[in-house]
């Protein structure tokens, strides 16, 4: 099974870059690396993916290594409303469509 | 344009009862999933649907737990015989395409589900 692992808790200051890794030794050939945010009582909410190489949208920034075995989720300039948990998703094998979320890392900002 | 939505958003129902959740997903979206979270849980993976292929039932975690759904359209989860360890928030997804790995699923509210 294409389990992700993540670091269960993180805190960080306003202003700062947070960098989250998130280990997927089991990646399939065509499974993409997608990154979601979930704040408390609410559904997970996208925010990024890629699938090698580095993926930088209006919010965040998606670093993959050439063995696409790892991937870092990077939000710069982090403000209190960035607090949440963060997920990281890959597929379960080609020709499935089990999606396994991670642990989540629960990232508070401090002021 | 709608996003996913989720009924009832909270739902409160006594030890042995049965309740249906249900989902609508994004208009056009082929696939539709169902996760639980129980609290301060990570998403659990409970079935998936696309389109008029046979749903993988593998997550369900007993066979009180069933889903059903029509074509590309509502999606309902029902669970029998309601336990005090099936309090939690159901959450459903629904994408575009599924199979090729690149699908971003969009979450509905979740229904907030407490056995008492």
């Amino acid at each position: 099974l294409a389990k992700t692992t993540q670091p269960i808790s993180m805190d960080s200051y306003e202003g700062q870059e947070v960098n989250i890794t998130c280990s997927h030794n089991n990646i399939a050939t065509n499974d993409y690396i997608t990154w979601y945010q979930q704040f408390p009582s609410q559904g997970p909410r996208f925010i990024i993916q890629g699938y090698k190489t580095k993926v930088t949208n209006e919010v965040a920034s998606l670093f993959i290594p050439a063995d696409r075995k790892s991937s870092t989720l990077s939000l710069p300039r982090v403000s209190l409303s960035d607090t949440a948990v963060y997920y990281c998703l890959v597929g379960d094998g080609p020709g499935t469509y089990k999606y396994i979320f991670g642990t989540g890392t629960r990232l508070k900002v401090l002021a | 344009g709608a996003g996913v939505s989720q009924s009832p958003s909270n739902k409160v129902t006594e030890k042995g009862k049965d309740v249906e959740l249900r989902c609508d997903p994004i208009s056009g979206h082929t696939a539709l999933y169902w996760y639980r979270q129980r609290l301060g849980q990570g998403l659990e993976f409970l079935i998936y649907f696309q389109g008029n292929s046979a749903p993988d039932k593998s997550g369900l975690p007993s066979d009180r737990f069933s889903a059903e759904r029509t074509g590309e359209s509502v999606s309902t989860l029902t669970i029998q015989r309601t336990q005090q360890e099936d309090s939690a928030v159901y959450l459903c997804a629904s994408s575009l395409v599924v199979g090729t790995g690149e699908e971003t699923q969009y979450f509905g509210p979740g229904t907030r589900l407490l056995v008492l």
